[in-house]
């Protein structure tokens, strides 16, 4: 069964620290890993998008990686904010899937405090 | 804002009433998704078009539930009959023309069910 997990499911941190936040996933076959950054009560908004070739990619504090043999994601968060507090989302797409097939993961909910 | 808007944003109806929601996608996108997400969940797939075309539809889309995107610009979701269990986030996403692109999300419309 298709499935992404996330951990941990929600996170405290001081302002200024850095996080990791964990996606595994068992999505085969495998097309691409998403990350997204859902405000409370607002759509979510896209961090990173990374295809079976790519293992790390970033968006100015945002550090996404992938480890397609492990089926394992990160994202790293450095030097956090007041406004990186969210749910952060793992999407995994299948290859040659059905829309169904994009399959999210429930989300790393980060508190920042001052 | 990422250029999807949903319109309500919140909507508060009595058991048994009907209700509609319209999403305008971004204008170049010829896709065009709905979601939905409970508290504490990821958004959960409901059905998508492809310009005017429905394409797929979720075993979440109850009968109860219908789409439309009849010029294949804005669209509507109605929930026929509303249920308690409908009380939800209703997320609108749009893309360009394939699976792997980057979809975007509207700010979503929020329903609860009395």
């Amino acid at each position: 069964k298709n499935q992404v997990e996330q951990s941990p499911q929600s996170l405290i941190i001081l302002e200024g620290k850095n996080c990791t936040l964990q996606c595994n996933y068992t999505v085969s076959p495998f097309s691409n890993l998403r990350w997204y950054k859902q405000d409370t009560g607002r759509g979510p908004v896209s961090l990173t998008i990374m295809t079976f070739s790519e293992n790390t990619k970033s968006n100015g504090r945002y550090t996404a990686t992938l480890d397609a043999d492990t089926k394992q994601s990160s994202l790293h968060i450095t030097a956090s904010q007041l406004s990186d507090s969210a749910s952060y989302i793992c999407v995994v797409s299948a290859d040659g899937g059905s829309q169904g097939n994009l399959i999210f993961g429930k989300g790393t909910k980060l508190s920042v405090k001052p | 804002d990422t250029g999807v808007s949903q319109d309500p944003r919140h909507k508060i109806t009595k058991r048994g009433q009907n209700v509609t929601f319209r999403c305008d996608p971004i204008s170049e996108h010829n896709r065009l998704y709905w979601y939905r997400q409970t508290l504490g969940q990821g958004p959960e797939f409901l059905t998508y078009f492809q310009n005017e075309a429905q394409l797929e539809k979720s075993r979440l889309l109850s009968d109860r539930f219908s789409a439309e995107r009849p010029k294949g610009s804005f669209s509507t979701l109605e929930i026929q009959r509303t249920e308690q269990g409908d009380s939800a986030m209703y997320l609108c996403a749009s893309s360009f023309d394939h699976s792997w692109d980057e979809q975007f999300f509207g700010p979503g419309t929020r329903l609860t069910v009395l």
